[in-house]
């Protein structure tokens, strides 16, 4: 089945800095999805982009999306400790009859003071 | 999460016994899916439904089956329970076209 794949798997950087994490799927997708997670925990929607946007932001969030490439990138701009958790990047695709992420296997962030 | 909770939060129950998690929405959306997450795979979806009585299979969804008789409630079942069934199970609801909102999650060991 199609999976988004993270990279890097695991991320460490300083408060203040920028993270960015990159998406890569398999196949042809209605939107790509990003997901926070902290530790034991659900997951909490962050943001949503379309297949025919190419950027979107929402506040310190901005995403890519090159559907050609079928990547994508999350970038958080002037991180807090606070931004320390686990991304899953998740693919909505156009097959069935109901929207049905797939989720890659994420990336853990660690931002420390 | 607002407008879901899931039910147990954790149980252990031994090899071979039935066990049913149970999600309830507040919220009156039309989907519903359970999720397990385990190290290294991320989250990999069981089942899901897109209306009362409608369910449809995942990724992953051998050993499980589901019920929908109301829209606030999807019930998760592990008909015969096997330690490779020891997960955490997330449940998400979503109106269709947007993000899903996902419970707190029920951690399961089979011993």
């Amino acid at each position: 089945s199609q999976q988004g794949e993270e990279d890097p798997q695991a991320l460490s950087i300083q408060e203040g800095e920028n993270a960015t994490m990159n998406c890569s799927y398999k196949t042809s997708i209605n939107n790509l999805q990003w997901y926070r997670q902290n530790s034991g925990r659900g997951l909490v929607h962050l943001i949503l982009i379309r297949s025919n946007e190419r950027e979107k932001h929402s506040g310190r969030l901005r995403v890519t999306l090159d559907t050609s490439k079928k990547s994508s990138s999350l970038l958080i701009t002037a991180s807090r400790a606070a931004d320390t958790a686990s991304y899953f990047c998740a693919t909505d695709d156009l097959t069935g009859t109901a929207s049905k992420l797939t989720f890659g296997t994420g990336t853990r962030l660690q931002v420390t003071l | 999460d607002a407008g879901i909770t899931q039910s147990p939060r954790h149980k252990v129950t031994e090899t071979g016994t039935p066990v049913t998690l149970r999600c309830h929405q507040t919220e009156n959306h039309r989907y519903m899916y359970w999720y397990r997450q385990d190290p290294g795979h991320g989250l990999r979806l069981i089942h899901y439904s897109y209306g009362v009585k409608d369910t449809d299979k995942g990724e992953v969804s051998d050993g499980y089956s589901v019920s929908r008789s109301k829209t606030e409630d999807f019930l998760l079942t592990l008909e015969s329970a096997t330690s490779s069934q020891t997960s955490v199970y997330f449940c998400a609801i979503s109106e269709g076209s947007g993000g899903y909102t996902f419970g707190s999650g029920t951690r399961l060991t089979v011993v």
